[in-house]
């Protein structure tokens, strides 16, 4: 499982628009990018997953460059709703096995 | 659809006693569950991978005989922490693999495990 490097937390506004960028320098061929959303005491949410270039859905857009060794997560327009940890996985589909980093806490203040 | 359900929500026992939480796929049929152990404020840890039929696998460091796993139908798989002690208190959340997107698993709500 390629591991993964993402910001410990990151603070914003309602309204704003949040980035939140994950590195994975040695993902492999066949790796899928997902992202999962966590409020405190549940369990995580899918929000999005991609292979590559842009992939966009009701919640948010992920954008993967050319090389895959990064992608970013783009929640536009946050409300108070969002905050919560986001965690950015890297795997192959077939590989069963998600291993979750430390993921990232996101804070949106009114 | 896609849901996934746990059963308890919370739960407190006696130190020593066993406890078994339940797992539910509700709209889809799931072959391989996966049961994962959150302690606050720190990321999702998996414990093992939960196969219909067959017995589940353990990840490394942790106890099969304490934690043990039964997954007796295509919808349903069981986590029995037997011999609680304290330091089980933790969040304990299932997950079962969709059929749909590629590695996309579909997450319960959890079980809060209180051990006094």
């Amino acid at each position: 499982l390629a591991k993964t490097t993402q910001p410990i937390s990151m603070d914003s506004y309602e309204g704003q628009e949040v980035n939140i960028t994950c590195s994975h320098n040695n993902i492999a061929t066949n790796d899928y990018i997902t992202w999962y959303q966590q409020f405190p005491s549940q369990g995580p949410r899918f929000i999005i997953q991609g292979y590559k270039t842009k992939v966009t859905n009701e919640v948010a857009s992920l954008f993967i460059p050319a090389d895959r060794k990064s992608s970013t997560l783009s929640l536009p327009r946050v409300s108070l709703s969002d905050t919560a940890v986001y965690y950015c996985l890297v795997g192959y589909p077939n590989d069963y096995k998600l291993s979750f980093g430390a993921g990232t806490t996101v804070t949106v203040r009114a | 659809g896609a849901v996934v359900s746990q059963h308890p929500s919370r739960v407190i026992c006696k130190s020593g006693t066993s406890v078994k939480i339940e797992c539910r796929s509700l709209d889809f049929q799931a072959t391989t569950m996966f049961w994962y152990r959150q302690f606050p404020k720190q990321s999702l840890m998996l414990m093992a991978t939960s196969n219909e039929g067959s017995k589940a696998t353990y990840e490394q460091g942790v106890e099969k005989d304490k934690f043990l796993i039964n997954h007796a139908s295509l919808t349903l798989s069981t986590l029995t922490v037997t011999s609680a002690h304290p330091e089980d208190s933790s969040f304990y959340i299932c997950s079962a693999r969709g059929a749909g997107r590629a590695g996309e698993q579909y997450f319960g709500p959890g079980t809060r495990l209180t051990v006094t």
